[in-house]
């Protein structure tokens, strides 16, 4: 089985600061890692996902991570964030093979302050 | 707009009711997921159907059922409500040709409130 930690609940942030979100995952099975956001009433949307290849992946909105296997990480960057970026922030993974089912993580809810 | 829909957007009901909630996945899309999103216990899965048959099961309580019919559309029965179903239950699809058999798209929700 797999499971996902993501180490903070809340991140306070000014706009057009840097921001990193942190997952932590522990799967004994090759993985596949996605990022997902939830705008407020709304459902979730994907922002990007790590299948195999390049480490660093880009995604919608400015939005990247980095998959470092060694430290079982997906964090979740940006450069410079707005305003329009408050949201929940859910990191899920799900073994390679087998069933399509994600396991989510708890959720960080990113706040970002003008 | 993810192309997912579901109804109704809100429901409120008592406890020991039943209620019905539905969903129609992306044109294309054979399978459709449901989750339940409550505070305490974050996104859980709930159950997976896949062109009518049901392909995975997780935390889904007996007195919650689902079904995919022909059209591929989905519901989901709870019955028997108790404060504790109060909850946002989203349901998702997947399958295009498009998208890939990994993403999964989210409808808005329903929001249950039990009283």
């Amino acid at each position: 089985a797999q499971s996902v930690t993501q180490l903070d609940s809340q991140v306070p942030v000014f706009e057009e600061a840097p921001v990193e979100l942190r997952c932590n995952y522990s799967s004994s099975v090759s993985v596949y890692l996605f990022w997902y956001v939830q705008y407020p009433n709304q459902g979730l949307q994907l922002l990007l996902k790590y299948l195999s290849g390049s480490t660093l992946v880009k995604g919608i909105n400015g939005f990247e991570a980095e998959f470092n296997k060694s430290q079982t990480s997906f964090h979740l960057r940006k450069p410079s964030v707005h305003i329009s970026d408050t949201a929940e922030y859910f990191c899920a993974v799900r073994a390679s093979g087998g069933s399509y089912i994600p396991t989510f993580g708890r959720g960080t809810s990113l706040i970002v302050h003008p | 707009d993810s192309g997912v829909t579901q109804t109704p957007k809100h429901l409120i009901t008592a406890t020991g009711q039943r209620v019905t909630l539905r969903c129609s996945p992306r044109s294309g899309d054979l399978s459709v997921y449901w989750y339940q999103q409550s505070l305490d216990q974050g996104l859980q899965f709930l159950i997976q159907y896949y062109n009518g048959e049901e392909r995975a099961k997780g935390n889904i309580l007996e007195r919650f059922s689902a079904q995919q019919f022909p059209d591929l559309h989905s519901e989901l029965n709870l019955s028997s409500l108790e404060l504790g179903d109060s909850a946002l239950y989203f349901c998702a699809s997947s399958g295009s040709l498009a998208g890939g058999l990994d993403t999964q798209y989210f409808g808005p929700g329903t929001r249950l409130t039990v009283l």
